[in-house]
């Protein structure tokens, strides 16, 4: 079964500055899709940032980027230039064989003034 | 496109009721998934349909069950609820559920048992 890890609960970075988020997961294998979510107060879950393991470039969203290490299975959310609007929960996640998100713990993210 | 929706947002029931949930995904998308959301359980997936058809279930009792109209909206349906049903309840549409596909997610239904 795959699994999916967070190992930071939460996490603070000043505005402007950059933060990374952890995600490590488990799975045997060889294609598969990995996604960041941002679940904000409001909690609607929005997509953040997906991967395809099969794709050797890391994926890029205008500030947000990934660190994709396919045989370390790695999967870190770098945010660039944060902004309060960041201020969110945030979930890595992967897709199993039947297509069911598999998520991790979450990361707190607060964004200080 | 109108995103996801979900109904009602909020729900308070008393344990032994039962409770149902709707989800109208994006036009056009076939498939729709329902996660519960509990801080002590986080994300769990309960099930998935696609035209009309359960293809996917998650491992929760048979209490927890849905179904899928011809136009796709989904509904699940909590008979004799537990106070550990208090949740939110999310659902996630895509265009035929394939797992290159990304899963577009409601607002949700915060559901309390008392």
């Amino acid at each position: 079964a795959q699994t999916v890890t967070q190992s930071q609960p939460e996490m603070s970075v000043q505005e402007a500055e950059t933060v990374t988020l952890s995600c490590t997961y488990d799975t045997s294998e060889n294609n598969y899709y990995l996604f960041w979510y941002k679940q904000p107060p409001s909690r609607q879950m929005i997509l953040v940032i997906r991967q395809e393991a099969y794709k050797q470039q890391n994926a890029t969203e205008n500030r947000f980027s990934v660190n994709f290490q396919k045989a370390a299975k790695s999967f870190s959310l770098k945010i660039s230039d944060s902004q309060l609007g960041d201020t969110a929960m945030y979930f890595c996640a992967s897709a199993d064989l039947t297509n069911k998100l598999i998520f991790g713990t979450g990361t707190l993210l607060a964004v200080q003034p | 496109k109108a995103g996801v929706t979900q109904t009602p947002r909020y729900l308070i029931k008393t344990r032994g009721q039962q409770v149902t949930l709707s989800c109208s995904p994006i036009s056009g998308h076939r498939s729709v998934s329902w996660y519960q959301q509990t801080p002590g359980q986080g994300l769990q997936f309960l099930f998935e349909y696609f035209s009309e058809t359960q293809r996917n279930k998650g491992n929760f009792p048979g209490r927890f069950s849905g179904r899928q109209f011809s136009n796709s909206r989904s509904e699940m349906n909590v008979s004799t609820l537990e106070l550990g049903d208090s949740a939110l309840y999310l659902c996630a549409s895509s265009s035929t559920g394939g797992r290159e596909e990304t899963q577009y997610f409601g607002p949700g239904t915060r559901l309390l048992v008392l």
